[in-house]
């Protein structure tokens, strides 16, 4: 168990619509970064947070977006959803206090929420 | 940009025979790279990183890599393979700190399906 947490497990939704995923970071971690992960895109990079602000953008549509709270806990809203979208969606958190976002520790990954588009 | 590769899809390993996952990477800089190994419907459990230091790095389950500057390769290595091994394996890298990098995330490669046969 990583100590990252991520709610729901699984989501079937149908195209057009809004869902919105979470995540809780270990405690301590300050970072909390969202991955893609779809067959034919692989792993890839969405956004990161650190404290609450957004520190870094990677493949994310415009469709997608995200905010940590003050309690750390950050969410991913997926809007106008496609076909395309259904994928593995992760949570990954780093950088207990002090380390900066920056930080050089590990990335450690939650279980992920299964996004199905019908 | 930063950029992995995995060049082999899957591979074969009968148990109790050494394995090795094969990594090749690009970075500027000097490089942190990570290994994750994922389950079947499970997140990416970390297993080991190189930062800096012995170009040989122990990790968890009794896995290693060896960190090759000259052939910027990572490959991930065990003496003994165990049929619990078997699962997707991924290759990782991020810019060190203060590099000028645009972000810090991880840029992953395709993945390696390991199968140990019994």
């Amino acid at each position: 168990d990583s100590g990252v947490t991520q709610t729901p497990k699984h989501l079937i939704t149908a195209t057009g619509q809004r869902v919105t995923l979470r995540c809780s970071p270990r405690s301590g971690d300050l970072s909390v970064y969202w991955y893609q992960q779809s067959l034919d895109q692989g792993l890839q990079f969405l956004i990161q947070y650190y404290n609450g602000e957004e520190r870094a953008k990677g493949n994310i549509l415009e469709r997608f977006s995200a905010q940590q709270f003050p309690d750390l806990h950050s969410e991913l809203n997926l809007s106008s959803l496609e076909l395309g979208d259904s994928a593995l969606y992760f949570c990954a958190s780093s950088g207990l206090v002090g380390g900066g976002y920056l930080s050089t520790d590990t990335q450690y990954f939650g279980p992920g929420t299964r996004l199905t588009v019908l | 940009a930063q950029s992995v590769a995995q060049p082999e899809d899957q591979v074969n390993v009968a148990e109790g025979n050494p394995l090795t996952v094969k990594c090749t990477y690009s970075v500027s800089g000097n490089p942190y790279l990570f290994w994750y190994v994922q389950y079947p419907n499970r997140g990416l459990q970390f297993l080991l990183k190189y930062i800096t230091g012995d170009n040989l790095v122990k990790g968890s389950y009794g896995f290693e890599a060896e960190f090759n500057k000259s052939q910027t390769s990572f490959h991930l290595k065990k003496p003994s393979a165990l049929v619990s091994d078997s699962a997707l394996y991924f290759c990782a890298v991020r810019p060190p700190p203060y590099s000028g990098a645009g972000s810090y995330q991880l840029t992953f490669g395709k993945g390696t399906k390991l199968s140990v046969i019994p």
